[in-house]
C-alpha cells in the first residue's frame, strides 16, 4: 500500500514557539495530489492546503507554512508563533486519483 | 449554506442489529466518500463513489455496503454491525470525481456496536 506516515504521534509546545509537523508519502502516481487537514477538539475536519505534485513551491498563509519537496516525498507542516487555538490533530492526505490515503495524524498540544 | 450532513450523529447497537448511516451534500459535488476513523490509525477510506451509480471499494470496505442512487446522497449500511466497527464514521464529497480538490467533511458519527 502506498503510506502516509506521519511519524510525530504528539507534540507539545508553550505558546509562541514555532511547531514543523512532518508528512512522509509513497507514491508510484506521477500525479498526485497532497493535503492537510485539522481537526479541532469539536471533532470536525477542516481543509488547511492543497498541493498538486507538479507545484513544489512552498506556500504561506499567515503563520502556516508548508514545504514541499518532490525528492524527499515530504510534504512539511510549519506554525510559526503558535497559539493555544492550534492545539488539534492534523492529518496529512495523499490523493492519486480516486483513492484517498491519510495519514494517522499529529496530535499538537499548545500550553498557554 | 454549503454542508455535508450524517444522520445519526451517535448511535449505540447491538452486534447483527443492521443499521443505515445516512450523508447528504447540497454542493453538486460529483465524488463522495466513507471514512472510519480510530485511535492511531487515521482515517481509513471504506467506499467511494465518483457519479450515481458508480461506486468502488476503498480500503477497508469488508462488512461496509453503500450505494449511490442520487446524486446528493450516499448512505453507508452496515448489514451486520460487529464490536470491531466500534468507529467515528466521516462522510466527505469533493467536486470532482477524481480527488483533485479538497474533500468536505460531515461533522461525524460515533457509532458503538456492543
Amino acid at each position: 500500500a502506498q503510506k502516509v506516515t506521519q511519524a510525530q504521534t504528539e507534540i507539545s509546545v508553550v505558546e509562541k514557539e514555532d511547531v514543523t509537523l512532518d508528512c512522509v508519502y509513497e507514491t508510484r502516481d506521477t500525479t498526485y495530489y497532497l493535503f492537510w487537514y485539522k481537526q479541532p477538539p469539536s471533532g470536525e475536519l477542516v481543509f488547511l492546503i492543497r498541493r498538486n505534485s507538479f507545484d513544489e513551491q512552498n506556500e504561506i498563509s499567515g503563520r502556516y507554512s508548508w514545504n514541499f519537496q518532490k525528492s524527499t516525498s515530504s510534504f512539511n507542516f510549519t506554525i510559526t508563533a503558535s497559539q493555544v487555538v492550534d492545539s488539534a490533530v492534523y492529518f496529512c492526505a495523499r490523493s492519486g486519483g480516486f483513492k484517498t490515503i491519510f495519514g494517522a495524524g499529529t496530535r499538537l498540544f499548545v500550553k498557554a | 449554506e454549503a454542508q455535508v450532513t450524517q444522520n445519526p450523529r451517535y448511535l449505540i447497537t447491538v452486534t447483527g442489529k443492521k443499521l443505515t448511516v445516512t450523508c447528504s451534500q447540497n454542493m453538486n459535488h460529483e465524488y463522495m466518500s466513507w471514512y472510519r476513523q480510530d485511535p492511531g490509525l487515521g482515517l481509513r477510506q471504506i467506499y467511494y463513489s465518483m457519479n450515481v451509480e458508480v461506486t468502488d471499494k476503498g480500503d477497508v470496505p469488508e462488512g461496509y455496503k453503500v450505494s449511490r442512487k442520487e446524486k446528493r446522497n450516499f448512505p453507508l449500511i452496515l448489514e451486520s454491525p460487529s464490536p470491531n466497527q466500534t468507529s467515528l464514521y466521516f462522510c466527505a464529497s469533493s467536486l470532482w470525481p477524481r480527488v483533485s480538490d479538497e474533500q468536505f467533511f460531515g461533522p461525524g458519527t460515533r457509532l458503538t456496536v456492543l
